[in-house]
């Protein structure tokens, strides 16, 4: 069965400086990954998604992630955060078993972002 | 388009009474989701709708849960009797077959006393 594990449950990091949330998934089969951000009592907002093609891709807000096949990793980066960016990340994956319509999500890694 | 619209936004009901959550998709999405969020277990899918029809429900949690959806534009997610451990933010979320990206609701925050 399709998982996905969030190393970090809370990540404080300071204004301006970078920041790696860390995501691994196992699958036996090809895979859909994607990273959701959600703001206070708001429900969850696409930040990107990698269905094929290049493995790093770019999303909205200066985000980008790099899917890596042989560490089953996701890792969602920023080389630059802003106070904005404090919200709970998601990594989510979906596999070609249940023809990609099943999306398993992480536990979520809170971004605390510091002035 | 609107977005998903979900009502309530808040519902505070006791131990035992019947509670329906709705949800209205965006129009021409042939998927609908119903999620639960809590701290304990994090996003967990109860069940999902293609065309109307429920596909897979093995997240809902036992039979005091039940969903429908009638029609294209509308969905519905009843709990009979609510207990105080169904307490949590349930989403729906729903997405076309032509994306694979999901487009969730605000949610409907619950909280059974």
């Amino acid at each position: 069965a399709q998982s996905v594990t969030q190393l970090d449950s809370q990540v404080p990091v300071f204004e301006e400086a970078p920041v790696e949330l860390r995501c691994n998934y196992s699958s036996s089969v090809s895979v859909y990954l994607f990273w959701y951000v959600q703001y206070p009592n708001q429900g969850l907002q696409l930040l990107l998604k990698y269905l094929s093609g290049s493995t790093l891709v770019k999303g909205i807000n200066g985000f980008e992630a790099e899917f890596n096949k042989s560490q089953t990793s996701f890792h969602l980066r920023k080389p630059s955060v802003h106070i904005s960016d404090t919200a709970e990340y998601f990594c989510a994956v979906s596999d070609g078993r249940g023809g990609y319509q099943k999306v398993t999500f992480g536990t979520g890694t809170k971004l605390q972002v510091i002035p | 388009d609107a977005g998903v619209i979900q009502s309530p936004r808040h519902e505070v009901t006791e131990m035992g009474q019947e509670v329906t959550l709705r949800c209205k998709p965006i129009s021409g999405h042939d998927y609908l989701f119903w999620y639960r969020q809590t701290m304990m277990r994090g996003l967990e899918l109860l069940i999902y709708f293609n065309n109307n029809v429920p596909i897979d429900d093995s997240g809902m949690p036992e039979d005091r849960f039940s969903a429908k959806m009638p029609n294209a534009s509308f969905s519905t997610l009843k709990i009979q009797p609510s207990e105080p451990r169904d307490s949590a933010v349930y989403f729906c979320a729903s997405r076309s077959d032509s994306t694979d990206t999901q487009y969730f609701g605000p949610g409907t925050r619950l909280t059974v006393l």
